[in-house]
């Protein structure tokens, strides 16, 4: 179990610019879930996969957002034209598709818009 | 839709003392996941303790242990013992159906003293 793996850890990048993030959820994971955190606040929900279907998305996730799990391994998260808004951490976790399975969450990446 | 509650945004505890972490919740569900997640500065979100809701016996993890109290929907988190290790950020979090999100509260700083 190598865990979940982020990268990279932290982006900035100017307003406007479109960023890329990567998430390497633990081999044996069904589910990959992406979630948005600010400071001193719970992660907000934004999308999720099991192997290679995006079975729901939230409506903070805006047409600028869009994520995807090709072949069911690792998932990117995309946001274009960034806005300031953005600036967040962007935390992946992954779990085992039995209900109730615990996530295991990676370190996150953090992203700054300038 | 399905709500998580903590209204205390921080806490202290003395080392070797005991410290309890409120959480309510709400949801139609009647069969649902309760879990309690840690985060240190830093550093990942890890699992503290689960919590299945048909199961009456209140669930323990070492130092960890929960009070489950379902008619009144609430949810909390005790630490005995405490070590200056478990200061963090604590999250209470739902998750109520095989095909749905982990929901989070806001979460609570926990601070302990020497």
């Amino acid at each position: 179990d190598t865990g979940v793996s982020q990268d990279p850890r932290h982006k900035i990048t100017k307003r406007g610019q479109n960023v890329t993030f990567r998430c390497d959820p633990i081999s044996e994971h069904n589910r990959l879930y992406w979630y948005r955190q600010t400071l001193g606040q719970g992660p907000e929900f934004l999308t999720y996969f099991q192997n290679e279907a995006q079975l729901e998305k939230s409506r903070l996730l805006s047409d600028r957002f869009s994520a995807e799990r090709p072949k069911g391994s690792f998932s990117t998260l995309e946001i274009q034209r960034t806005e300031q808004g953005d600036s967040a951490m962007y935390l992946c976790a992954s779990s085992q598709p039995t209900w109730g399975s615990p996530l295991h969450f990676g370190n996150g990446t953090r992203l700054t818009v300038t | 839709a399905q709500t998580v509650t903590q209204s205390q945004p921080e806490m202290s505890v003395q080392e070797a003392e005991t410290v309890t972490l409120s959480c309510t919740y709400d949801t139609s569900e009647s069969d649902y996941y309760l879990f309690w997640y840690k985060q240190p500065p830093s550093r990942q979100m890890i699992l503290v303790i689960r919590q299945e809701a048909y199961k009456q016996q209140n669930a323990t993890e070492n130092r960890f242990s929960v009070n489950f109290q379902k008619a009144a929907k609430s949810f909390s988190l005790k630490i005995s013992d405490s070590q200056l290790g478990d200061a963090a950020m604590y999250f209470c979090a739902l998750h109520t159906g095989a095909n749905s999100k982990l929901t989070f509260g806001k979460g609570i700083t926990l601070s302990v003293r020497p």
